[in-house]
């Protein structure tokens, strides 16, 4: 049973645009997010975060929403840059405990 | 270091021998996680330490796999008995300490293992 979604596997984006990025959760006790980066041969680098009493954090070049009613987080990234071609995870943290429950990913390629 | 190592980056090894993973977490950070990446799928939380003790093993797929600290540091994860479907990345990740606040997890680069 997938608590996490990341439905679209990729995603391809011009330079300069916005990237969206969309994760689904079915836990409503999830009670922190967090999107991780990853590039080939390498491990996940962490990115940005919500708190689930939050609706939106901004770090930048990326921003995380929050909407949970709809159970639905999303990052975007704008500008987009081609060095921002990676594979992101979502990750939802269950109330009162450490696992980090990662959805499967969702390839960015940002075309110059 | 600054930075989680993992070593081997790769291994393959033949099917019905055992395999041992090594991690070196950040220095300073209590708490190491392992995770498996299969072909995919998304990364599937095996183990957790704190300190040198594994409050949670939940995540381990079967009785074959194994893990351990020492010195709150270094963790070795020991499969045995190694089948195809252990054919994964696996991804070690430490954190400052305990706890969904108690940091973020930063991750090692993986070992890619192949059972043939």
């Amino acid at each position: 049973d997938q608590q996490v979604k990341q439905n679209s596997p990729s995603l391809s984006v011009q330079e300069g645009r916005i990237s969206i990025l969309n994760c689904d959760y079915t836990n409503s006790m999830f009670d922190y997010f967090l999107w991780y980066k990853k590039y080939p041969a390498e491990g996940p680098t962490f990115l940005i975060s919500i708190s689930s009493i939050k609706d939106k954090n901004e770090d930048g070049r990326f921003t995380v929403f929050l909407n949970k009613s709809a159970k639905h987080l999303s990052l975007h990234i704008v500008p987009s840059q081609p060095g921002d071609s990676a594979v992101y995870f979502c990750a939802a943290i269950p109330s009162g405990t450490y696992k980090y429950i990662f959805g499967t990913g969702t390839r960015l390629k940002v075309l110059a | 270091g600054a930075g989680v190592s993992q070593s081997p980056s790769n291994k393959v090894t033949e099917k019905g021998k055992d395999v041992e993973l090594r991690c070196d977490p950040i220095s300073g950070h209590t708490a190491l996680y392992w995770y498996r990446q299969s072909l995919g799928q998304g990364l599937e939380f095996l183990i957790y330490f704190q300190g040198n003790s594994a409050p949670d093993k939940s995540g381990l797929p079967s009785d074959r796999f194994s893990a351990e600290r020492t010195g709150g540091s270094v963790s070795t994860l020991t499969i045995q008995r190694t089948q195809q479907e252990d054919s994964a990345v696996y991804l070690c990740a430490s954190s400052l300490d305990y706890g969904a606040l108690g940091g973020t997890q930063y991750f090692g680069p993986g070992t890619r293992l192949l059972v043939l």
